[in-house]
């Protein structure tokens, strides 16, 4: 079965700091994994995305890893700020042909950052 | 439009009840996906569509769950006879290249049954 397991469930840090949040999948093959960010009643929104190829991909003070080989990505946030508190969720396509497919969540990790 | 509008944003119903949820993806994208966020961050994935079609239903409680993409009208998720279960945050995306592409997610309708 396919699954996204994402660590830590939930973090506190301070402002400023950095931290880095992983994810761990068993979907193979897959087509691409991204990383979302989910604020409270908010739908989510597109981080990064990345194929199966791609070892790293960076988005502002966002960046995103991947080892295929290992099935990890981490997500790692620089100079954290009050705004970035929210859900980031790991997601993984499995790669069937192409088509419109369900996406393969995880539960998410949920991110407070204190002043 | 430029983004994936919901609507309702809130929806109240008794149990037992029909509930009706609509969603007008980006102009352009052909594929259309419903989700069903439980929990914190729990996504169940439900029903998918290529156009007007359905594309992967494996995720719809066939029972009681219906969905439809029809030319020119927003994308629709009715849930007949509601149940305390289905009370949820149901999210649709909508992606111009199907699982390979970018999923815009919109901004979900909370169906709550009571």
């Amino acid at each position: 079965k396919n699954q996204v397991e994402q660590s830590p469930q939930s973090l506190i840090i301070l402002e400023g700091k950095n931290c880095t949040l992983q994810c761990n999948y068993t979907v193979s093959p897959f087509s691409n994994l991204r990383w979302y960010k989910q604020d409270t009643g908010r739908g989510p929104v597109s981080l990064t995305i990345m194929t199966f190829s791609e070892n790293t991909k960076s988005n502002g003070r966002y960046t995103a890893t991947l080892d295929a080989d290992t099935k990890q990505s981490s997500l790692h946030i620089t100079a954290s700020q009050l705004s970035d508190s929210a859900s980031y969720i790991c997601v993984v396509t499995p790669y069937s042909g192409g088509g419109a497919d369900g996406l393969t969540f995880g539960k998410g990790t949920h991110l407070i950052i204190q002043p | 439009g430029e983004e994936v509008a919901q609507t309702p944003k809130h929806l109240v119903r008794g149990e037992g009840q029909k509930a009706k949820l609509y969603c007008a993806p980006i102009k352009g994208h052909s594929y259309v996906f419903w989700y069903q966020q439980v929990l914190k961050n729990e996504f169940k994935f439900l029903i998918s569509f290529q156009n007007e079609n359905v594309f992967d239903e494996t995720g719809m409680p066939k029972e009681r769950f219906s969905a439809k993409c029809l030319p020119n009208s927003p994308c629709s998720l009715e849930i007949q006879a509601t149940k305390l279960e289905d009370s949820a945050v149901y999210f649709c995306a909508s992606s111009q290249l199907g699982q390979g592409g970018e999923a815009f997610f919109g901004q979900g309708t909370r169906l709550t049954v009571v």
